[in-house]
């Protein structure tokens, strides 16, 4: 079975800091993804990875970037944290040869920005 | 442009009972698919049901099954004997030939007991 792991379930930072959000999945996917989940907004991508070093932009970039150095690991970086970036975050993985598949998500990390 | 629209923010059921949640999507591709999330408190989101554009048959998985309207581009979800653990959010989301998916802004499930 796939395994996506997102390094914290909860996590509290300082507006201007440097946050990491980890992701690493176990299956071998290429295709890697960020999204933000808010209330009344469902899911947003962040950005979205399809091989190592590779990276494009989804609808909501602003205020992020993404780091994939390993395949099964994509992070995800708040340069200068503000609290309009408080929510739920949820990374994802499929392979891209799969195109029927379902994406298989982490747990979440739910960001509180104080 | 592609959305998705979910246009109950919250449905309630009683155990045991039917429920239909709706979801209608925007495009201009013949080809694609549909999937329905579940999202139980504990948070992962996990398939509930996936549907190929070119199937005119709708899915079915055990209690779950759509009416999927590829004309009108309405993929709705009904769950029968509704049970507590269906509780949850539940999301409708699209996606075409690319690596993208398009998700609704969710309808949160309450079964009553």
């Amino acid at each position: 079975d796939v395994k996506v792991t997102q390094s914290s379930r909860y996590l509290v930072k300082r507006t201007g800091e440097k946050v990491f959000l980890e992701c690493v999945q176990d299956m071998d996917h290429e295709n890697m993804f960020w999204y933000r989940q808010d209330p009344g907004l469902g899911l947003r991508l962040i950005y979205f990875s399809y091989d190592v070093k590779m990276k494009e932009k989804g609808d909501i970039p602003e205020g992020y970037s993404v780091s994939r150095e390993k395949k099964e690991r994509f992070s995800l970086i708040l340069e200068s944290a503000s609290t309009n970036q408080t929510s739920m975050y949820l990374c994802a993985s499929i392979s891209p040869t799969d195109s029927n598949q379902p994406q298989h998500f982490g747990d979440g990390t739910r960001l509180s920005i104080l | 442009a592609q959305t998705v629209t979910q246009s109950q923010p919250e449905m309630s059921v009683q155990e045991a009972e039917t429920v239909t949640l709706s979801c209608t999507y925007d495009t201009s591709e013949s080809d694609y698919y549909l999937f329905w999330y579940k999202q139980p408190p504990s948070r992962q989101m996990i398939l509930v049901i996936r549907q190929e554009a070119y199937k005119q048959q709708n899915a079915t998985e055990n209690r779950f099954s759509v009416n999927f309207q590829k004309a009108a581009k309405s993929f709705s979800l009904k769950i029968s004997d509704s049970q507590l653990g269906d509780a949850a959010m539940y999301f409708c989301a699209y996606k075409p030939g690319t690596y993208k998916y398009i998700f609704g802004t969710g309808t949160r499930l309450k079964v009553l007991a």
